[in-house]
């Protein structure tokens, strides 16, 4: 049974620049999330998705974005970079649905640096 | 809003001393509440969790109880090795909603 993985693991843009982010879910699971964590912060929940859908959002703009695929991988798309996007980008998967009351599978996350 | 606060880091300790680090919450709902651990360069993992009031969550030598009176979801470990040193974090869920509400994380390191 293969984990959550994540990709790139590290990345540097400019400000204004885009970047998406790639995960794929742990096998069996069809609900993927993404969390923001600045340094020496929690992780901030930004979306999830279950079954292709956006099924939850939270305080982020609409310039985040994302996509779930047929096979339950996920991608988050980030435009008009700002330097506070620098961070860890987490993926997590987990199993039942939406009503998400059991345990998150993290990735190691994807660390952006904005300049 | 739903909230979580846990003790400001960093918790610097010898082995084998005793652990606790406090958590406490807000939340509208009836919440299942975690503690998630992140090893350096490793992403978080599951330590425990509590589903419901009074029940007690553990794994790996650390609980915690759920404390509906006093809103609280302490994490305790009798005696800390060195591998104990990591990041953790309280988070909660609250039934019907998808997303986990994280503090903002606790460092702990353990000296040998």
């Amino acid at each position: 049974e293969t984990g959550v993985t994540q990709s790139p693991t590290h990345l540097i843009k400019t400000r204004g620049q885009q970047v998406t982010l790639r995960c794929s879910s742990q096998s069996g699971h069809n609900t993927v999330s993404w969390y923001q964590q600045a340094l020496g912060q929690g992780p901030q929940f930004i979306f999830q998705y279950y079954r292709e859908e956006e099924n939850g959002r939270g305080n982020f703009p609409p310039r985040f974005s994302g996509l779930q695929f047929p096979n339950y991988s996920s991608e988050l798309n980030v435009n008009a970079l700002e330097l506070d996007d620098s961070a860890l980008y987490l993926c997590a998967s987990s199993w039942p649905g939406r009503q998400n009351t059991g345990e998150l599978f993290f990735g190691e996350g994807s660390r952006l640096t904005v300049l | 809003g739903d909230s979580v606060t846990q003790m400001e880091g960093p918790v610097t300790l010898s082995e084998e001393a005793f652990l606790t680090i406090n958590c406490t919450y807000t939340a509208t709902g009836y919440p299942s509440l975690f503690w998630y651990v992140q090893y350096p360069g490793e992403g978080l993992q599951l330590l425990l969790k509590a589903t419901k009031a009074d029940d007690k969550g553990s794994n790996k030598g650390f609980e915690a109880t759920y404390r509906k009176e006093t809103t609280s979801f302490h994490l305790e470990k009798g005696s800390v090795q060195v591998s104990d040193s990591a990041v953790y974090f309280c988070a909660l869920t609250t039934s019907g909603t998808y997303k986990y509400i994280f503090g903002t994380g606790t460092r702990l390191k353990v000296l040998a």
